[in-house]
């Protein structure tokens, strides 16, 4: 079964930091985009970033609203993909998702770039709150 | 303030047809795929098509999609009580460099 686990979420006050986990399984990790998402209370779906696999260079591509504060990393060796939250503010509570990306690009005179998540996890719950 | 814009709600009967629109521009919409998911409360979104109009397996045919220019549009046929549920359109966007979403839709069968 292709399956997806967040964990690490939690209550953290502002300015901490705080790492989340994406244990995946039923699937060739390594060879796969994994990207993050996250949902305040009651608003819809945010894309987080994103990291490629090694064949890539695991290259990664940032939100605006996180970059520099957030860092995606990977370990293939474990099956897990992680997101490092730093400086963290009250506006970075939400439910985080990760999801596999099937990322693809095609050139027909332009690039036309394919990005969706067929598998996503049930989500981690992080608060940021004093 | 989403990239993409979809109508908040959308309502039908049971048994009826709705249409969902999604709108963007050619740095996103115009230029790449679209893919649309499927998210009912308190859990986590499920892919409903992918690559502009494809369903994966699993997916009834009740629901297609299709896309026009800057424009994307997700239909859904026989409207069961049990499609209640936020539907979003997402894509890539080469200038922002970014997946970016619609504010999702939220479809109520009455």
């Amino acid at each position: 079964e292709v399956k997806l686990v967040e964990s690490g979420g939690g209550l953290v006050q502002p300015g901490r930091s705080l790492r989340l986990s994406c244990m995946a399984s039923g699937f060739t990790f390594g060879d796969y985009v994994m990207s993050w998402f996250r949902q305040a209370p009651g608003k819809g779906l945010e894309w987080v970033g994103l990291i490629r696999g090694k064949s890539y260079a695991e290259t990664k591509e940032y939100a605006a609203s996180v970059k520099g504060r957030f860092t995606i990393s990977r370990d293939d060796s474990k099956n897990i993909a992680y997101l490092q939250m730093n400086s963290l503010k009250t506006e970075d509570t939400a439910v985080y998702y990760c999801a596999r990306d099937q990322e693809s690009y095609a050139i027909v005179g332009v690039v036309i770039a394919d990005h969706y998540m067929d598998v996503w996890g049930k989500g981690t719950t992080v608060t940021v709150s004093s | 303030q989403s990239v993409l814009t979809q109508p908040p709600s959308v309502s039908a009967a049971p048994g009826q047809k709705v249409a969902i629109s999604c709108s963007g521009s050619s740095s996103n919409i115009g230029n790449n795929y679209v893919s649309w998911y499927q998210q009912f409360a308190g859990t986590a979104p499920k892919l409903l098509i992918y690559d502009n109009d494809k369903r994966p397996s699993g997916i009834p045919d009740r629901f297609s999609a299709s896309k026009s220019g800057t424009s994307a549009t997700l239909g859904i046929t026989g409207l069961l009580t049990g499609d209640e549920s936020d539907y979003y359109c997402g894509t890539w966007d080469s200038s922002l460099s970014a997946v970016v979403f619609g504010g999702g839709t939220r479809l109520t069968v009455l």
